[in-house]
């Protein structure tokens, strides 16, 4: 069974830029997870899809969005970036809504110049 | 909200035990437990639902204090490979965001 995917694993963008980041689930999960992990503050949560729709969010502003596709496959978008969205970006992929055993793809490692 | 852990960091020699804790301000429903190498994802490790359910999971075992919101990971005779960093994650009884702690580095060394 393929485990979870991210694409890119790596990327460079300038402040102000906007980018888009894929997460593709391991198959027959329908939850998606996204985390920042940076070293500064640790792993935080962002938002998590289930079934096309964002059961929850964490306390991040606007700046940071996200969907899901009817393939459980899930992109988030930032907008605007600024020095500090440099993190590495974690997806999740779990069976169900609640959170289980969650899977975690490499991460795209986001550097903001 | 985010779970606090002690220590933050701890050295161990092969075979010896260590406890790490894991300690919420929220009413939890459950907790979780993961760990990440350097350069890696996290892996899970295991699930403990609210009801003081001990868990175990080759020599590492967890308890889960739901009255004090705290959980606690027991590693026994450590291997080389119980190196990496250890985060609790809890989802509070109330809403349903997840919430990863602030981690703990444990060093295995021969």
């Amino acid at each position: 069974k393929a485990g979870v995917t991210q694409t890119p694993r790596y990327l460079i963008k300038t402040r102000g830029q906007q980018v888009t980041l894929s997460c593709s689930p391991i198959s027959g999960h329908r939850s998606v997870s996204w985390y920042q992990q940076t070293p500064g503050q640790g792993l935080q949560f962002l938002f998590e899809y289930f079934s096309e729709t964002q059961r929850n969010k964490g306390n991040f502003p606007g700046r940071f969005s996200g969907r899901q596709f009817s393939n459980s496959r899930s992109e988030m978008n930032v907008s605007t970036l600024e020095l500090g969205d440099s993190a590495l970006y974690l997806c999740a992929s779990s069976l169900e809504v609640s959170y289980n055993e969650q899977f975690f793809g490499p991460g795209t490692r986001l550097t903001v110049l | 909200q985010q779970p606090v852990q002690s220590p933050q960091a701890v050295i161990l020699r092969e075979g010896e035990d260590a406890v790490i804790n894991c300690s919420s301000s929220k009413a939890l429903y459950s907790v979780h437990w993961y760990r990440q190498k350097h350069g890696e994802a996290p892996v899970f490790l295991m699930i403990l639902l609210k009801g003081g359910e001990q868990k175990g999971h080759e020599k590492i075992s967890a308890s889960f204090n739901e009255k004090k919101q705290q959980s606690s990971l027991y590693l026994t005779a450590s291997q080389l490979s119980y190196s990496g960093t250890y985060f609790c994650g809890t989802e509070a009884n109330t809403g349903n965001q997840f919430y990863f702690g602030t981690g703990t580095s444990l060093t295995v060394i021969p």
